[in-house]
């Protein structure tokens, strides 16, 4: 079965400052995608970013981006110049068809 | 915004009783999903729809049932609720326009069920 491990329950960023984000998964497959939701207060999931498996170029969307290595089964997010509007938990996802599954999360703390 | 709507967003029920969630889209998404999620285990898949009347098992589907008789309505069903049903219920949908071509998924606000 499909895992997906997110090895950081918390973390904390300085406003205006990087962190990484870590996401391992554990697959079989070759042909898969992969995600990260962001999950405020409000508890709406939202999408923040997408990485298709066939892809080699790492995905970017403003200040989001991800370290993809698909050897490695590894799937990190960077945000870059962290606001407080950022402060959320953090979800990585894999999916495969219809299979989607989540790992169990990191809150990250923005302090300002 | 994805157009998906839930109901109710929150529910108080005892144990032994039946509970029905409705999760309602407007974009005529392909694909409909029920997640529920737990502390220290993320968001876990129930059932999934991929059609009017196709439905299929997830990962977590022992306890409840779906049905889905139109595009744009997907129903989860607790026959008798347990306190371990108490959770926070997802829907989610993809596919949008009715193709199978949208990998992406968008989640509705979730429902807070509480089974006493």
């Amino acid at each position: 079965a499909q895992t997906v491990t997110q090895s950081q329950p918390e973390m904390s960023v300085q406003e205006a400052e990087t962190v990484t984000l870590s996401c391992t998964y554990d697959t079989s497959e070759s042909d898969y995608y992969l995600f990260w939701y962001k999950q405020p207060p409000s508890r709406q999931m939202i999408l923040v970013i997408r990485q298709e498996a066939y892809k080699q170029q790492n995905a970017t969307e403003n200040r989001f981006s991800v370290n993809f290595q698909k050897a490695a089964k590894s799937f990190s997010l960077k945000i870059s110049d962290s606001q407080l509007g950022d402060a959320a938990m953090y979800f990585c996802a894999y999916r495969v068809n219809n299979d989607m599954r989540f790992g169990a999360g990191t809150r990250l703390t923005v302090k300002p | 915004d994805a157009g998906i709507t839930q109901s109710p967003r929150h529910k108080v029920t005892e144990t032994g009783t039946p509970v029905t969630l409705r999760c309602h889209q407007t974009e005529n998404h392909r694909y409909m999903y029920w997640y529920r999620q737990d502390p220290g285990h993320g968001l876990r898949l129930i059932h999934y729809s991929y059609g009017v009347k196709d439905t299929d098992k997830g990962e977590v589907s022992d306890g409840y049932s779906v049905s889905r008789s139109k595009t744009e309505d997907f129903l989860l069903t607790l026959e008798s609720a347990t306190s371990s049903q108490t959770s926070v219920y997802f829907c989610a949908i993809s596919g949008r326009g009715g193709t199978a071509t949208s990998y992406e998924q968008y989640f509705g606000p979730g429902t807070r069920l509480t089974v006493t």
